[in-house]
């Protein structure tokens, strides 16, 4: 299985500002994903992020408010712009794992608190 | 899109034996994952299911039902770690990206 860390952590912002979280795998992985799950709830799919190309993004999410940069195999960045408290969430990375689309794992995830 | 149903709930003794459930509406099915995510803790792989039946690991088996649009998750010998909550994952529509039900949360205990 794949080893993924992200940063922060977790972390508690002002509203009108953003946020960039950071996701680090520890073996080259083509598909990315950045999910969310608000308090209470399940996941929801925010957007998949492949090398070399533009983010998909789901239903109700879009890059200005999310942008995601995947410069490598390894790392991708998910961006929280101009927060406001409906954005408070724990935003989680994922990867597909070595077998493809049956394996999937999850980053530890970023507490994010808005104030 | 995709329907995906379980109990919010469900409390079971340390010792036994819980089934949890999850049904589901979908075209183009791919797939099914169960995940197990303990609180403030990221969600971990339990179990795929792709073909019709009983895929055993351990303690844990899934099985799937594809004609029914069912599947659940069995617990044997239940431990008090394995309160958590379980996140029942369908690859559908055609796509192999997984969508998520809201998670059945499992008490155990003594």
């Amino acid at each position: 299985s794949a080893v993924i860390s992200q940063k922060p952590s977790r972390d508690i912002c002002q509203r009108g500002t953003s946020l960039t979280i950071q996701c680090q795998v520890d073996s080259q992985v083509t598909m990315m994903f950045w999910y969310r799950q608000q308090p209470g709830q399940s996941l929801t799919l925010i957007a998949t992020a492949n090398q070399g190309s533009e983010a998909t993004y789901e239903s109700g999410f879009v890059i200005d408010k999310f942008p995601i940069s995947r410069p490598n195999l390894t790392f991708s960045t998910l961006t929280v712009s101009n927060m406001s408290p409906e954005d408070s969430s724990i935003y989680l990375c994922s990867v597909t794992g070595d077998r493809g689309v049956n394996e999937q794992y999850f980053g530890p995830g970023t507490r994010l608190t808005v104030t | 899109g995709q329907n995906i149903d379980q109990p919010t709930e469900m409390t079971a003794t340390e010792g036994a034996i819980v089934q949890i459930n999850c049904t589901y509406q979908t075209s183009g099915f791919n797939g099914l994952f169960w995940y197990q995510q303990h609180a403030g803790e990221a969600p971990t792989f339990l179990s795929y299911n792709v073909l019709d039946g009983l895929e055993e690991k351990g303690r844990f088996s899934s099985f799937l039902s594809r004609s029914k649009g069912y599947s659940y998750l069995l617990l044997k010998e239940l431990q008090m770690k394995d309160s958590a909550s379980y996140l029942c994952a369908v690859q559908g529509g055609g796509s192999y990206i997984p969508t998520f039900g809201r998670g059945t949360s499992l008490i155990v205990h003594p």
